[in-house]
């Protein structure tokens, strides 16, 4: 069974603090991935990575940066959080597709405040 | 870039059908998925189409695929209580690497 878990169910910061959120998944999947999910917006992609140090910016890249130092871990960093970055953070893992079906597995989500 | 659109919100009465439509831009995307967002928790597969079929029947839910018309639709047949949740429906991107997902549609089923 997969999973990916998330460090951090509940988060409050504030203004101008640097925030780690972590997430790890068992499953020796390639691709790892960053949304961030706000009511009517639904999943807006952040940062993904493909590979150990490699990353790919999303959608939405901006006042965010990630680090993949291992297969299993994602980490998404705010480098100065601001109350415009206060969202559910989700993270999901997948295997390298080759094109075909495909499936990203999620862990619970992060409700980060930023006060 | 991708687009996917959905209403964001849907009720109905336990038992009757429920509807949820979807439509996509991205007319090379191969598979199209909904997942389901429970309260509290994290996206769940639900079902997928592959982009030649027109149709695909799992138990209550069925999947409908208009490809001309870049339209996709969930229909859960017997709605219950524990079917409230956010229903997205998402399409490939990036070489098939990742999703592109609508905004998500709130199904509240009243009893």
């Amino acid at each position: 069974d997969v999973k990916v878990t998330q460090s951090s169910r509940y988060l409050v910061k504030r203004t101008g603090e640097k925030v780690f959120l972590e997430c790890v998944q068992d499953m020796d999947h390639e691709n790892m991935f960053w949304y961030r999910q706000d009511p009517g917006l639904g999943l807006r992609l952040i940062y993904f990575s493909y590979d150990v140090k490699m990353k790919e910016k999303g959608d939405i890249p901006e006042g965010y940066s990630v680090s993949r130092e291992k297969k299993e871990r994602f980490s998404l960093i705010l480098e100065s959080a601001s109350t415009n970055q206060t969202s559910m953070y989700l993270c999901a893992s997948s295997l390298l597709s080759s094109g075909s079906y495909n499936e990203q597995f999620f862990g619970p989500g992060t409700r980060l405040t930023v006060l | 870039g991708e687009d996917v659109e959905q209403s964001l919100f849907l009720s109905v009465r336990e038992g009757d059908s429920s509807v949820i439509n979807c439509t996509y831009t991205d007319s090379s995307s191969t598979y199209l998925y909904w997942y389901k967002q429970e309260p509290g928790a994290g996206l769940q597969l639900l079902t997928y189409i592959f982009s030649n079929m027109d149709m695909k029947q799992d138990q209550r839910l069925t999947v409908l695929l208009n490809k001309k018309d870049k339209h996709l639709s969930l229909r859960i047949a017997d709605t219950q209580t524990g079917d409230s949740a956010i229903y997205f429906c998402a399409e490939t991107a990036y070489y098939g690497q990742n999703f592109v997902f609508g905004p998500g549609t709130r199904l509240s089923v009243l009893p």
